[in-house]
Formats: C-alpha cells, sequence, structure tokens
C-alpha cells in the first residue's frame, strides 16, 4: 500500500519569503505525485503533478516541486510567497491514474 | 456549466436517518471518487466508480452506499446517518493525469 507523509501541520511564513512545504512517500511501486491547494470553504485544485520525465515540474502561479526518488521525496517550494498562497496544500501520491492517497495537509500562513 | 457540482452545499440532518449527497459532471469522465474530509485526517476515500454500474469500496465505506446508473452522476447515500459522519463531503472525478474536486458539502448531523 501506499501513503503519504507531511510532517508539518502548519507553516507560517513571512511575505516575499521563501517557503518549502515538505512531502514524503511510501510505495514499493512507481508512482505519480501531486500536490494540490485548497482554499477557505473551496474543494481542492491540482497544482502540479509528477507522471513522467523531468523530475523537476512547476505551476503557473511560481510553485515548484522535485521527484527525489532515492529520498521518497516531494517536497513543494516557491521562492517569494504571497498573501494569496494562504492555503492548504495537500500532497498526494497513487500508483496509477486513480485511487490517489492524499497526506493530512500543511497550512501555510503568509504573514504581511 | 461544464465542471463537477455537489448539491447540497450545506447540510444537518438527525441521526439515524437516511441523507443523499449528490454528485455531476460534465465531462464524461470515467472515474468518479466520493472523499471525506477530516481534521487530522486528510482526505479519504469512501467509495469510487470506474464507469457506470461499477463501483468499489475506499478506506472508509462503513455506514455508505453508492450507485452510478449514468456516467455523469454519482450520488453518496448515508442509509442511517450518525455523529461520525459529520464531515465535509468531496466529490472527483478523474480522466487520468489527476482529479478535479467539487466544491463540497458540508454536513453535520446532530
Amino acid at each position: 500500500a501506499q501513503s503519504v507523509t507531511q510532517l508539518d501541520s502548519q507553516v507560517p511564513v513571512f511575505e516575499e519569503a521563501p517557503v518549502e512545504l515538505r512531502c514524503n512517500y511510501s510505495s514499493s511501486v512507481s508512482v505519480y505525485l501531486f500536490w494540490y491547494v485548497q482554499y477557505p470553504n473551496q474543494g481542492l485544485q491540482l497544482l502540479l503533478k509528477y507522471l513522467s520525465g523531468s523530475t523537476l515540474v512547476e505551476s503557473i502561479n511560481g510553485f515548484e516541486a522535485e521527484f527525489n526518488k532515492s529520498q521518497t521525496s516531494f517536497h513543494l517550494r516557491k521562492p517569494s510567497v504571497h498573501i494569496s498562497d494562504t492555503a492548504e496544500y495537500f500532497c498526494a501520491v497513487s500508483k496509477g491514474y486513480q485511487k490517489v492517497t492524499f497526506g493530512t495537509g500543511t497550512k501555510l500562513q503568509v504573514i504581511p | 456549466d461544464a465542471g463537477i457540482t455537489q448539491s447540497p452545499r450545506y447540510k444537518i440532518t438527525e441521526t439515524g436517518r437516511q441523507v443523499t449527497l449528490m454528485c455531476h459532471q460534465t465531462w464524461s469522465h470515467s472515474y468518479m471518487f466520493w472523499y471525506r474530509q477530516d481534521l487530522g485526517h486528510g482526505l479519504r476515500l469512501i467509495y469510487y466508480s470506474a464507469a457506470a454500474d461499477i463501483t468499489d469500496k475506499g478506506e472508509v465505506p462503513d455506514g455508505y452506499v453508492v450507485s452510478r446508473s449514468k456516467t455523469e452522476n454519482f450520488p453518496l447515500t448515508l442509509e442511517s446517518a450518525t455523529r461520525s459522519q459529520t464531515s465535509v463531503y468531496f466529490c472527483a472525478s478523474s480522466a487520468g493525469g489527476g482529479y478535479t474536486f467539487g466544491s463540497g458539502t458540508r454536513l453535520t448531523v446532530v
């Protein structure tokens, strides 16, 4: 079975500072990896995904994540956060295109 | 409107009552899912469906029933609601490469 660990439940960071949200997974087979973002009172939105190819993937709003197979990690980073990035971020893994397993989420709080 | 819609957005029901949460998608995605979101647990899969008339249990299926007679609809029924089923429920669909989620239904069982 696959699982996802997000060790940080909350991450406060000042505006314009860099941030890293950590994600580690466990799986005995090759996996697909995802980051989702959830704004208050909304559903989850796909932020970025790794399916194959380049291990560094980017989103349209400046986030990036790097698939590290040896460390079984898929950390999310942004060099300079904005107030609008305040949200909860979920890392997720699947061994195929379906049945995604989610982490427990990390709340990013951007401080003005 | 194209997308995935859930109804109702908010629901309060009494213990022991039957309640159905609706989910409708307009893309004809083959896969659909129901998750519940609770503090400290993240999202947990209740049921999923690979196609019309094909459903399967997820991580926490007890107390729930699903059906999928049409590709676009995937209702979730709580046969006899309990307080432990108070949660936010999300429906999602997928054609591969990631999910698209609905806005959720906040269910309170009193």
